[in-house]
């Protein structure tokens, strides 16, 4: 059981580059999600999914696109870098029960991702 | 939109004292839960305690307790015996119930408080 895994756990990238950010969770978690946490801030949530093929846009979506082809893949992609995407980007899934009880998502180790 | 304030951006304890962490949010809602995040400098999110709002009875995890005012909109976490380990950044959030249309299971994060424990 490897839980949620996140590749790379660090990258660096020129502006204007595309890069995909790999989250895939091995619990047939329904729900998963990506959040960027950027210096002296919380997370914050950037898109999440409710299952294959439906996905939906959290606080801060824009400059990322995400799909859910399958239940246990959730990548991030981000087609057109730029410096304001320097962040540390989580990903979390859980149990469709689990986030509609208010219980805790289990979070990846996280991105740490800079744009030059 | 909800909001969650943190406003200790660093505090520091003495081992085995007990120290609080405050933590306010704003909402209209009725239903939600509150939780505080571990951030070690490994980056792990690690959950620490959680509250249910309906629920009056404050939550404790061993040495972590609550302080939950919900007329005040106040979630506070007292760390007892304070512990080498315990050194991180703690984050209060929260998540609207899952009904509540718009903004359902998103967690909203205070900006964080670094806490140091020192020998």
């Amino acid at each position: 059981n490897a839980g949620v895994t996140q590749t790379p756990k660090f990258q660096v990238l020129k502006t204007g580059q595309s890069m995909t950010l790999q989250c895939a969770q091995d619990m047939n978690h329904e729900y998963m999600s990506w959040y960027r946490q950027d210096p002296g801030m919380g997370l914050r949530l950037i898109h999440y999914s409710v299952g294959a093929g439906i996905t939906d846009q959290g606080e801060v979506p824009n400059g990322y696109n995400v799909s859910r082809s399958t239940t246990e893949d959730f990548p991030l992609r981000l087609l057109s870098a730029a410096p304001s995407q320097t962040s540390v980007y989580f990903c979390a899934s859980s149990y469709l029960w689990e986030v509609r009880a208010g219980q805790p998502q289990h979070f990846g180790d996280g991105t740490r991702l800079s744009i030059l | 939109a909800q909001t969650v304030t943190q406003s200790q951006p660093e505090m520091s304890v003495q081992e085995a004292e007990t120290v609080t962490l405050s933590c306010t949010y704003d909402t209209s809602e009725s239903n939600y839960y509150l939780f505080w995040y571990k951030q070690p400098p490994s980056r792990q999110m690690i959950l620490v305690i959680r509250q249910e709002a309906y629920k009056q009875q404050n939550a404790t995890e061993n040495r972590f307790s609550v302080n939950f005012q919900k007329a005040a909109k106040s979630f506070s976490l007292k760390i007892s015996d304070s512990q080498l380990g315990d050194t991180a950044m703690y984050f209060c959030a929260f998540m609207k119930h899952f009904d509540s249309g718009a903004g359902s299971y998103q967690l909203t994060f205070g900006k964080g408080t670094k806490l140091s424990v020192i020998p």
